[in-house]
C-alpha cells in the first residue's frame, strides 16, 4: 500500500518555466489538497478537491492549476514559475464527508526557482 | 476559516511529560480537533483528534474541557525522537488550516 506518492522529489526550474507536480493516492479517497511549505513557516493551503471533477481555491491559489480528473490523481500545474514559488509542495488525502478525517501526506516535493 | 494559537517552541527532557496547549476561541460545533506531528523534510503525520472531554491513543492523550476553546496534547516520557513541529487543527467543513505549530526540542 503506497499511500501518498509525490513526484518529483527535487526539481529545479527557471524563472518561467512550466512543469507539473504529480501527486497520486491509492486509498479511494475522495479529498486531496495541496500546501506549500516555506521555512520556518506552517503549510498553506494551495488548491483542494472535494471529488473527481471538483477543484477549489485553497489560501494561496495565484500561480497554480488544478484538475482532478480522476478520483487517484490530484496534479498541480505552475504556469510560469517564479522565484517565489520556491517551497516544498505537499500532496494530502483524506476519506470521508467532511474535513475532519485523517489526512496523510506524501514525502514533498522539494522545488527551486532560479 | 477557524484560528488556532499556539506556543512557537518548547523545549524538554527526555523523560519528561509535555503538554502542548492550543487556543481555539472561534471554534465550530462541528469542528473537530486535531493534532498533526511534522519531522523535518517529511509531510505532516496525524496523531489525535478529539471531540471533546479526553482522548487517548498508544502515541498522546488529548484533553479539552467544556467549552472547546482550548485543547492540550501531552506526549508522555518524550524521547529524543519526539523531537518535531506538532500542529493543532480545528476542522469540519472547511479545508485543514495549518499555523506555524509549535517546535518541540527534546534534550538529552
Amino acid at each position: 500500500n503506497a499511500g501518498v506518492t509525490q513526484t518529483p522529489k527535487f526539481q529545479v526550474l527557471k524563472t518561467g518555466q512550466s512543469m507539473t507536480l504529480q501527486c497520486a493516492q491509492d486509498m479511494n479517497h475522495e479529498y486531496m489538497s495541496w500546501y506549500r511549505q516555506d521555512p520556518g513557516m506552517g503549510l498553506r493551503l494551495i488548491h483542494y478537491s472535494v471529488g473527481a471533477g471538483i477543484t477549489d481555491q485553497g489560501e494561496v491559489p495565484n500561480g497554480y492549476n488544478v484538475s482532478r480528473s480522476t478520483t487517484e490523481d490530484f496534479p498541480l500545474r505552475l504556469l510560469s514559475a517564479a522565484p517565489s514559488q520556491t517551497s516544498v509542495y505537499f500532496c494530502a488525502s483524506s476519506r470521508g464527508a467532511t474535513f475532519n478525517t485523517e489526512a496523510f501526506f506524501g514525502q514533498g516535493t522539494r522545488l527551486t526557482v532560479v | 476559516l477557524a484560528k488556532t494559537t499556539q506556543p512557537i517552541s518548547m523545549d524538554s527532557y527526555e523523560g519528561q511529560e509535555v503538554n502542548i496547549t492550543c487556543s481555539h476561541n472561534n471554534i465550530a460545533t462541528n469542528d473537530y480537533i486535531t493534532w498533526y506531528q511534522q519531522f523535518p523534510s517529511q509531510g505532516p503525520r496525524f496523531i489525535i483528534q478529539g471531540y471533546k472531554t479526553k482522548v487517548t491513543n498508544e502515541v498522546a492523550s488529548l484533553f479539552i474541557p467544556a467549552d472547546r476553546k482550548s485543547s492540550t496534547l501531552s506526549l508522555p516520557r518524550v524521547s529524543l525522537s519526539d523531537t518535531a513541529v506538532y500542529y493543532c487543527l480545528v476542522s469540519g467543513n472547511t479545508p485543514l488550516v495549518f499555523g506555524k505549530g509549535t517546535r518541540l526540542s527534546v534534550i538529552a
